[in-house]
């Protein structure tokens, strides 16, 4: 089903690497977010932004950069400072930041 | 500082027996309070808000402002209703989501 698109699905990441999430969404949200999610440790908040050109910090925003260009896009890049990047990614888009969120199908990134 | 507790790691009960998944929260101001839920192979979706007061496949949440509690229940649980569920208050900026209750309905 459409709304949020997130791609791609499997990541492999060499040491060293920086790689990049992509996250798009057609509902025309303001809002979009990136979360990690780690077995019993649920959703931590990476980024995320409240309107095109701005974005804060989450929880665990180190080794993470982010960039908002277009309202539709929210790319995450998981930069080589990030000693322990392998997690399931999951990026969310809302109306607004009280609004409900809607989740992409999510980004599994392992090293090799 | 925004904390969630969702103490029951793993809940199982049986097909027909009542279910309930505790949330606490500690937020400033008023928060919006939110169940998502996900199925196995799905989305991590929303379940219900707090705001709508309304029932979403039987469950139904009670927020409590005195114990800052937002209790999800279900009467009777069906086996569809195994998934994992995350209690996420939010606010002025973002979202907290708690670290989710496992939840397995036996037939």
């Amino acid at each position: 089903d459409g709304g949020i698109t997130q791609s791609p699905k499997y990541l492999f990441r060499k040491e060293g690497q920086n790689v990049t999430l992509s996250c798009e969404q057609n509902l025309n949200h303001d809002a979009m977010y990136w979360y990690r999610q780690d077995p019993g440790q649920g959703l931590r908040l990476i980024y995320y932004s409240q309107i095109v050109n701005d974005f804060q910090k989450g929880d665990i925003a180190e080794g993470y950069s982010v960039s908002r260009e277009k309202k539709e896009s929210f790319p995450l890049t998981v930069t080589s400072a990030q000693k322990n990047p392998t997690a399931f990614y999951l990026c969310a888009s809302s109306a607004g930041v009280r609004q409900p969120q809607h989740f992409g199908d999510g980004t599994r990134l392992s090293i090799l | 500082a925004q904390r969630v507790t969702q103490p029951e790691k793993l809940l199982s009960v049986f097909k027909g027996a009542p279910v309930e998944l505790k949330c606490n929260y500690s937020y400033s101001g008023s928060p919006e309070l939110f169940w998502y839920v996900q199925y196995s192979r799905q989305r991590l979706q929303l379940l219900l808000r707090h705001i709508s007061r309304e029932s979403i496949k039987g469950f139904t949440a009670d927020l409590n402002k005195g114990e800052t509690s937002f209790h999800l229940k279900k009467p009777f649980a069906q086996e569809e209703d195994s998934a994992m569920y995350y209690c996420a208050p939010g606010g002025n900026n973002r979202l907290a989501f708690g670290k989710g209750n496992q939840v397995v309905v036996i037939p």
